[in-house]
């Protein structure tokens, strides 16, 4: 069974600091990229970073361009987001998001979600 | 960057009727790589079409996709309780990935 288990949320103040991690299991993860998903109070989808499955490619939109970063792990087949910087606008449900394709140079769809993860950045 | 408008924003029925729900595309989205999620309240999306009209798996055949180019449709031949939630499009055709605003399926 595939299964992603987002951790790391919480509380934190503006201009301040977060890792979180995304656990993997039921699947190649050395095969997939992987996707951060966000969803703020209310609003819709926003993408926030985007790796490879061998992570020679990643993707960021302005938002969160030079304050966020992706990695991950092969090895632990573990996905990571490293946010900094941050601002009561990053507030939102974080998901982690498996990608359909398989060992590709390219992006697809995200076929397999994790429950997310709460960031709150307030003071 | 392509920009997915979908429409309407709210769509208010009853169980057992028909609903279609629009995804239109600023520019063309090439090989209609296009992706339907449901969302339900306080859960995560789920992924029910991709390819513009494959059902991914477990999706019942209620479930319909269609479209090309920059229209794209989802229909829910049958609504039932569990469809008044929200649904939102998401391309792949072009780099970077974008996500449509959302329509909430509600009951009437």
């Amino acid at each position: 069974q595939v299964h992603l288990v987002e951790s790391g949320g919480g509380v934190v103040q503006p201009g301040g600091s977060l890792r979180l991690s995304c656990a993997a299991s039921g699947f190649p993860f050395r095969n997939h990229a992987m996707h951060w998903v966000r969803q703020a109070p209310g609003k819709g989808l926003e993408r926030v970073a985007s790796i490879l499955y061998d992570g020679s490619n990643k993707y960021y939109p302005d938002s969160v361009k030079g304050r966020f970063s992706i990695s991950r792990d092969n090895s632990k087949n573990t996905l990571y987001l490293q946010m900094n910087s941050l601002r009561a606008e990053d507030t939102a449900v974080y998901y982690c998001a498996k990608d359909e394709g398989r060992t590709a140079d390219y992006y697809y769809y995200m076929d397999v979600w994790g429950k997310g993860t709460t960031v709150t950045v307030s003071s | 960057e392509i920009v997915l408008t979908q429409s309407p924003g709210t769509l208010s029925l009853s169980p057992g009727e028909r609903a279609t729900l629009s995804c239109r595309a600023s520019q063309s989205v090439s090989s209609s790589y296009l992706a339907w999620y449901q969302q339900k309240p306080g859960q995560a999306p789920r992924l029910l079409m991709y390819g513009a009209s494959s059902r991914a798996t477990g999706i019942p055949d209620r479930f319909s996709g269609s479209g090309s180019g920059t229209d794209f449709t989802l229909t829910i031949s049958r609504l039932e309780p569990e469809d008044f939630v929200v649904y939102y499009c998401q391309q792949y055709g072009s780099s970077p990935l974008t996500f449509g605003g959302g329509t909430k399926v509600e009951i009437k």
